[in-house]
């Protein structure tokens, strides 16, 4: 079992309407979890951290964590053409170092 | 103020040739962070620096090293290229943990033939 799972995708959605993006992870001592965004041929960029269950807002962006299930996902409302990208989950599992999933890439179509 | 900054940009080595990457972190940060990313996957860490020393090592080669100089800029270096070491190679920084996440440079592209 990986240790950071994700759906490569392609997530295809139109303008305007929500995308989900999942990721789940092995090891529950878990602590901290990130979502980057990766434009082709770009170096990632965090979109968002969170490390209690629940939601965390910011902007379009929503992230929701449940640690008993093991997974985190980002929400994208209002998608644009422009959010088109590789998504990428990342753990922190009690170290200084990010396990980094394999990336879910996202489709906005117009 | 300046991001993470990293050289060269793009680098095309020969198999078993030596290469040394370099990184500038934030100013301020003291913690770098080094990870290979392969076409097609996420980043794999390699190695990370607290005030320079080593805090973390991934599950890379000896033939992979690195050090962070007393200004906080970092080398990473590959001896005996393979052509599997062909990956863009992404330096991070963060102010101390990775509590808050790592600002990602633009990375090194090493093609290796």
């Amino acid at each position: 079992q990986k240790e950071v799972e994700q759906n490569s995708g392609p997530l295809s959605v139109p303008e305007g309407a929500i995308a989900s993006l999942n990721c789940t992870y092995s090891d529950r001592g878990s602590q901290s979890f990130f979502w980057y965004r990766q434009y082709s041929g770009k170096s990632p960029e965090l979109i968002m951290f969170i490390y209690s269950n629940g939601d965390k807002e910011d902007g379009r962006f929503t992230a929701q964590l449940n640690k008993a299930s093991q997974y985190v996902s980002l929400l994208i409302r209002d998608s644009q053409p422009s959010d088109s990208a590789t998504y990428l989950c990342a753990v922190n599992m009690n170290t200084d170092k990010l396990i980094f999933g394999t990336g879910t890439r996202l489709q906005v179509f117009p | 103020d300046a991001g993470v900054t990293q050289s060269p940009t793009h680098l095309i080595k020969t198999r078993g040739q030596h290469v040394t990457l370099r990184c500038s972190p934030i100013s301020g940060h003291k913690s770098v962070s080094w990870y290979q990313q392969v076409l097609g996957q996420g980043p794999q860490f390699i190695f990370q620096y607290y005030e320079k020393e080593e805090r973390g090592r991934g599950n890379f080669p000896d033939r992979f090293s690195a050090r962070q100089f007393p200004n906080y800029s970092s080398e990473l270096n590959v001896n005996a290229l393979l052509l599997g070491d062909s990956a863009l190679y992404l330096c991070a920084s963060s102010p101390g943990t990775v509590i808050s996440g790592y600002t990602f440079g633009s990375g090194t592209r090493l093609t290796v033939v």
